[in-house]
């Protein structure tokens, strides 16, 4: 069973489209992030969602929308995607915003290629 | 202002070589956890320790091995004995109790590469 898991793992699609990466957690797990890993490997976190409730958004453009139906998943639609937005985009998930001694169970990621 | 600094952005052992990566953090809570992530070529995150700031003592687990300093707030990670499949990128991360939302702050990573 895998405990995060994103779909797709490749997307490649033309400037200017819609496009969604989806993600679920069978952890229990009440938080859960959408990481972004630019081309320098550097990791910076994007949104965090505790029990459906949006806690984080970290300058993100207004392109980009999590959505949360439940707490067991965490959804990115990219709207109007452009070049740069090209990266690996990581899901994950912890129990707990104030537990910080957990550490997070990452998903493989979502390898996005914008032409 | 909370920040993780790995200072090496790459380093190149051959097999059998010991190999020390640094991470040094900022924080001024005094709570807080650090972490070490290896990302292998495959690209997924695999969690390979935790260590929280009341705990100081070092950590041994096979040829891995953690040094954790509050004094020079510095959690170095040492392998030993490297193998090929050593090569990934690692990196450090902090983690605290009044971070918000819980978010995890990661250093840049260092990309090691092991040549046989």
């Amino acid at each position: 069973d895998t405990a995060v898991s994103q779909t797709p793992k490749y997307l490649v699609t033309q400037m200017g489209n819609d496009k969604s990466i989806k993600c679920e957690q069978n952890l229990g797990h009440d938080t859960m992030y959408w990481y972004k890993q630019d081309s320098k490997k550097f990791l910076k976190i994007m949104f965090s969602y505790n029990n459906k409730e949006l806690i984080i958004n970290e300058t993100v453009p207004n392109r980009f929308s999590p959505k949360s139906p439940d707490k067991a998943h965490l959804n990115l639609h990219i709207n109007s995607l452009e070049l740069g937005d090209s990266a690996v985009y990581f899901c994950a998930s912890s129990l707990g915003q104030g537990i910080a001694n957990y550490g997070y169970t990452f998903g493989s990621g979502t390898r996005l290629t914008v032409v | 202002a909370q920040k993780v600094t790995q200072a090496q952005t790459e380093i190149s052992v051959v097999e059998k070589e010991d190999v020390t990566l640094d991470c040094v953090y900022e924080t001024r809570d005094t709570t807080y956890y650090l972490f070490w992530y290896k990302q292998p070529p495959s690209g997924e995150l695999v969690f390979l320790i935790r260590r929280n700031s009341f705990d100081e003592q070092n950590e041994i687990s096979g040829r891995y091995s953690w040094n954790f300093q509050k004094s020079t707030s510095s959690f170095n990670f040492t392998i030993t004995a490297s193998q090929v499949v050593d090569s990934a990128v690692y990196f450090c991360a902090l983690r605290t109790l009044k971070n918000q939302g819980g978010k995890l702050i990661f250093g840049q990573g260092t990309e090691l590469s092991v040549k046989p």
